[in-house]
């Protein structure tokens, strides 16, 4: 069952702030957030684990709520080059290891 | 170091014809993947294979058969092609073992089928 994420679609103005959410009804050992530009391959932002432990660029900054199995993906400042798809992508406790991928959040920054 | 590379980029298929989807990593990764992505939609895996010698069916692999060639390479393959598998396809890969451990993806084949 894939995740779900909210909002779908979000507007922002350069210099704004956004929070993209991430859920899932499963036991989750880790979360991975990825942005995809239009007709390009995902690339890889942040990667959260079930434990704390964390990895991903400098400028991105998200949590992992364990209790609740739920990510958030804070986006500060935000710039034109944030403009984009935001996916996030859960592995199941006790899976094969396989990533399942949300809807994806639809981010557009203006000038 | 080319990541993860794909061939073809594009192509066109009549129903009913076949084609092979290739997919090849340099990094030494166990691990690959091949998903669909229909428009506005997510990621929706086909088939992976953990390590060299193994594959195992997705959430979407009806349609598709794959073949993990050695460890840098891993296909996949339309016997059949029907309109429902217009889409483009990423392979990625992501190396083995517990951790933060990223998956990489590659630039995408987009397939129409007529």
């Amino acid at each position: 069952q894939q995740p779900v994420q909210s909002p779908q679609a979000v507007i922002l103005r350069e210099g704004e702030d956004a929070v993209i959410n991430c859920s899932s009804s499963k036991a989750l050992y880790s979360v991975h957030w990825y942005r995809q530009k239009h007709g390009e391959a995902p690339v890889f932002l942040m990667i959260l684990l079930k434990g704390g432990e964390q990895k991903g660029h400098d400028k991105i900054s998200a949590s992992f709520n364990e209790k609740k199995q739920q990510s958030s993906l804070y986006l500060t400042a935000s710039q034109l080059s944030y403009s984009g798809t935001y996916f996030c992508g859960t592995i199941s406790s006790g899976s094969a290891r396989q990533l399942t991928f949300g809807s994806g959040t639809q981010l557009t920054v203006l000038p | 170091n080319a990541g993860v590379t794909q061939t073809p980029k594009f192509q066109v298929l009549k129903t009913g014809q076949s084609m092979t989807l290739q997919c090849a990593q340099d990094m030494n990764h166990n691990s690959m993947y091949w998903y669909r992505q229909d428009p506005g939609m997510g990621l929706r895996l086909i088939y992976y294979s953990a390590s060299e010698g193994t594959t195992d069916k997705g959430e979407v692999p009806n349609g598709y058969n794959v073949s993990r060639l050695n460890k840098r390479e891993f296909s996949l393959r339309l016997e059949s092609a029907a309109p429902s598998q217009t889409s483009v396809y990423f392979c990625a890969s992501r190396s083995a073992g517990t951790g933060p451990v990223e998956q990489y993806f590659g630039p995408g084949t987009r397939l129409t089928v007529t």
